[in-house]
């Protein structure tokens, strides 16, 4: 069936260190795939959104690229600050007819100043 | 733009008492999607519905859950006789109405059940 993989439940860093979050997905067909950024107390947000007609997105200095070769779609950015701590979904859009998105488990990032 | 509007954003019930919970889409949306969060399952897809149609319930637990969509500017997701496994964040999220459209998320209700 459909999935979405997010390996990684927590990740601590320092401000200024690289991120990056392993994402993997299993479908049939190329879904639109998707970051959302969820803060306490709040529900998920849009981060970035990519579909196989552009490959790449980029938002708040997050970037992600969908590799349908590995099926992946790995969130990284380059300098993390300690505003970035939340926690991370992977999703999967709508495939095989329904609406609905498929997340990841999520991974929590804790930012240290 | 208000965005997806959740109420209440806490509810307590007792065990075998009926929650309902609410949800006003963003205006012009036409897609109004129900997602459970908890601990241990994660974020969970229950039902949609599209101008104001149930098009996918296959998420809704069987027995106990129910959501309507009495017309396009809300819609609710009644749970009956509530057990302690129900307790979790219950989201409503809107989309403009094509299939690839972001999802826009509410606050979520958060239900306990004791």
């Amino acid at each position: 069936g459909d999935s979405v993989i997010q390996m990684q439940g927590q990740v601590t860093l320092s401000e200024n260190d690289f991120l990056f979050i392993n994402c993997t997905y299993s479908t049939t067909g190329y879904p639109t795939l998707f970051w959302y950024v969820q803060y306490s107390g709040e529900g998920p947000q849009l981060l970035l959104q990519v579909t196989t007609a552009n490959n790449k997105g980029s938002s708040r200095g997050f970037e992600a690229t969908y590799d349908k070769g590995t099926t992946s779609f790995h969130l990284q950015k380059t300098s993390v600050q300690e505003i970035d701590s939340a926690v991370y979904y992977c999703a999967m859009g709508p495939s095989s007819g329904s609406w609905q998105l498929i997340f990841g488990s999520g991974t929590q990032l804790t930012v240290m100043p | 733009n208000a965005g997806v509007i959740q109420t209440p954003r806490h509810k307590v019930t007792g065990k075998g008492q009926e929650a309902t919970l609410w949800c006003e889409p963003i205006s012009g949306h036409s897609a109004v999607f129900w997602y459970r969060q908890t601990i241990v399952q994660g974020l969970e897809f229950l039902t949609y519905f599209r101008n104001q149609a149930p098009i996918d319930d296959s998420g809704m637990p069987k027995e106990r859950f129910s959501a309507q969509m009495p017309n396009q500017s809300h819609s609710t997701l009644k749970i009956q006789s509530t057990q302690p496994q129900d307790s979790a964040v219950y989201l409503c999220a809107s989309s403009p109405g094509w299939d690839q459209d972001t999802q826009y998320f509410g606050p979520g209700t958060r239900l306990l059940v004791l």
